[in-house]
């Protein structure tokens, strides 16, 4: 069974750029939630998507924004780029919710020149 | 505000030991807690939950325990294998699949 696929797993960007970064999850499940790791701020949530519909969200500003799609891959958006965006960003899948045992995909890593 | 936290950067323990891994929080509204393993260049690993009806849950050499009261759970690894070096996020849940992290705990199991 494959696991949450992330793409790309590296990029760099400069400020004011916009981004977008892609999630596979795992066969079946239908929750995708994604968080961002920093040094400082340790693991955070942005933001979780059930059946295409956002289900929660994470106290991240509106330049952060999520999608899902009928097949359950979902991608995130960050516009107008920080150098503090700059982060290792996981998408994590699950059945269908709730218990919080996710799967972690390998992460995205965003660094912001 | 740091809703959960993991007040020890790291840990070296002995192989064949006993790790203890600790972690308290703040909010009495969290109903779930969750222990996750991250390896470096991977992804959290999910390794045991507990629902806050409950104090005890084992998995295998794995055992989480809850203090409501205290508002402090902790970890207990037995015994400790060198393959157990890694990250270890506590992490906790009010809203499902939200989940709140402290920011890990070091394990070091030497051989």
């Amino acid at each position: 069974k494959a696991g949450v696929t992330q793409t790309p797993r590296y990029l760099i960007k400069t400020r004011g750029q916009q981004v977008t970064l892609s999630c596979s999850p795992i066969s079946g499940h239908r929750s995708v939630s994604w968080y961002q790791q920093t040094p400082g701020q340790g693991l955070q949530f942005l933001f979780e998507y059930f059946s295409e519909t956002q289900r929660n969200k994470g106290n991240f500003p509106g330049r952060f924004s999520g999608r899902q799609f009928s097949n359950s891959r979902s991608e995130m958006n960050v516009s107008t780029l920080e150098l503090g965006d700059s982060a290792l960003y996981l998408c994590a899948s699950s059945f269908s919710g709730g218990s919080g045992e996710l799967f972690f995909g390998e992460g995205s890593r965003l660094t912001v020149l | 505000d740091q809703q959960v936290k993991q007040n020890s950067p790291s840990l070296s323990v002995q192989e064949g030991r006993i790790s203890i891994l600790n972690c308290d929080y703040t909010n009495s509204m969290f109903d779930y807690f969750l222990w996750y393993k991250k390896y470096p260049a991977e992804g959290p690993t999910f390794l045991i939950s507990i629902s806050s009806i409950k104090d005890k849950n084992e998995d295998g050499r794995f055992t989480v325990f809850l203090n409501k009261s205290a508002k402090h759970l902790s970890l207990h690894i037995v015994p400790s294998q060198p393959g157990d070096s890694a990250v270890y996020f506590c992490a906790a849940s009010e809203y499902g699949n939200k989940l709140v992290f402290g920011a890990g705990t070091i394990l070091r199991v030497k051989s």
